[in-house]
């Protein structure tokens, strides 16, 4: 399979514990992309990196999560002290830059819930 | 206000009917417009790019309008299968292409 992966598919953890995600995009792929849903919304952009660099976060982003794509391929998303409000589908997309089509390509998701 | 609106739904239509979703996007930097398709709890997935002179892709019709910042998608002949969440997604290549979309408008085809 050669899409966008993550892992794990489903968190489930109490309210004041960390949290760790992990994307791997499409292997191509330079840019990578974090984005978040909740219930009856469309996802909402947080960060994306291109290659190791990450170039933009959202007002989203507190200081509470932080993203990091060391060697510019898989990227990993962490929360600290997670609160009830961080529950939601956090999703992952990967695109090539520079070939004029911006088409992004999604993960199956983290759905986490923070109890 | 929402960057991109759209139709609230739920749309109920029966099987073989045309429906014809309908989005606006406020920001005139916007370069890049689609079409996604989202399964209940599952991911977006790309239904078709939209181009400013329309374009086709078998039932589906998709139409923009950079004067009135309008973006539709048309389905026709409508299947039981094509029944889940679309949003409306516009694209800003300089700001790193980042994607923003409107909140969907689900669809249920009925038999």
């Amino acid at each position: 399979d050669t899409g966008v992966s993550q892992n794990p598919r489903h968190k489930i953890t109490k309210r004041g514990q960390n949290v760790t995600f992990r994307c791997d995009p499409i292997s191509e792929h330079n840019r990578l992309y974090w984005y978040r849903q909740t219930l009856g919304q469309g996802p909402e952009f947080l960060t994306y990196f291109q290659n190791e660099a990450q170039l933009e976060k959202s007002r989203l982003l507190s200081d509470r999560f932080s993203a990091e794509r060391p060697k510019g391929s898989f990227s990993t998303l962490e929360i600290q002290r997670t609160e009830q409000g961080d529950s939601a589908m956090y999703l992952c997309a990967s695109s090539r830059s520079g070939t004029g089509s911006y088409e992004q390509y999604f993960g199956p998701g983290t759905r986490l819930t923070v109890t | 206000r929402k960057e991109v609106e759209q139709d609230p739904g739920p749309f109920n239509v029966p099987e073989g009917a045309t429906v014809a979703f309908n989005c606006t996007y406020s920001n005139s930097a916007s370069q890049s417009f689609f079409w996604y398709r989202q399964d209940c709890r599952k991911e977006p997935k790309l239904l078709m790019s939209v181009y400013s002179s329309g374009n086709e892709d078998g039932r589906f019709t998709a139409q923009l309008n950079r004067a009135s910042q309008y973006i539709s998608l048309l389905i026709r002949d409508s299947k039981l299968s094509d029944s889940a969440t679309y949003l409306c997604v516009v694209n800003r290549p300089n700001q790193g292409g980042k994607l923003i979309f409107g909140q969907g408008t689900e669809l249920s085809v009925k038999p």
